[in-house]
């Protein structure tokens, strides 16, 4: 029983390219997260939405779009990837209705771009 | 803003010794405090979490963590740490819209 899936596992592409990450939670959750971490390992937000609407937007280029079709999914499409694009993408989820709001995470989509 | 600041970046140690890693908070609010550990090519997982109650929290495989109000410090121990325990490990603060904020990381890595 896969808690967080994310789609694809390993993404390999060249740059100039667009593309796109899927998650899914069957955890009933309302929030779902988008991270990204980088080659020394250090893990930042990128997007958050609460019942399919956008709550945390970071600092992330224009060419980053989230989209939440219902609380269940939480997809990213990137375009015109860059070579700093390549990190280890992480989806997750909370609940609000939990007190500690503890995320859950997807086993990752690591994104290579050539 | 919440910050999260862990001090070691990289600790070796050999099996069975004790395990310290540090973890300073800021933040002005209510806090949510979490220690996640992220085992090689796998994603992460929650140690343990801290929202009220006792500040010594315990977690899953020997962890427990201590929460100091007046140090923002919510530092992670394992009085005997195993090979199995090599991984990286993050401290996240988190409020109460569900942001969490996590540090940069502390590379664990026991030698046999």
């Amino acid at each position: 029983d896969t808690a967080v899936s994310q789609t694809p596992k390993y993404l390999v592409t060249q740059m100039g390219n667009d593309k796109s990450i899927k998650c899914e939670q069957n955890l009933g959750h309302d929030t779902m997260y988008w991270y990204k971490q980088d080659s020394k390992k250090f893990l930042k937000i990128m997007f958050s939405y609460n019942n399919k609407e956008l709550i945390i937007n970071e600092t992330v280029p224009n060419r980053f779009s989230p989209k939440s079709p219902d609380k269940a999914h939480l997809n990213l499409h990137i375009n015109s990837l860059e070579l700093g694009d390549s990190a280890v993408y992480f989806c997750a989820s909370s609940s609000r209705y939990e007190t500690s709001y503890e995320q859950y995470f997807g086993p990752g989509t690591r994104l290579t771009v050539t | 803003a919440q910050s999260v600041s862990q001090h070691n970046h990289h600790v070796i140690l050999s099996e069975a010794a004790s395990l310290e890693l540090g973890c300073n908070y800021s933040y002005g609010g209510t806090v949510n405090l979490f220690w996640y550990v992220q085992y090689p090519g796998q994603h992460l997982q929650l140690l343990l979490k801290y929202f009220s109650g006792d500040p010594l929290v315990k977690g899953i495989k020997g962890f427990e963590a201590e929460f100091i109000k007046s140090k923002f410090s919510f530092n992670l121990r394992k009085p005997s740490v195993q090979w199995s325990d090599t991984a990286e490990y993050f401290c996240a603060v988190g409020d109460n819209a569900g942001k969490s904020t996590f540090g940069d990381g502390t590379t664990l890595t026991v030698k046999p």
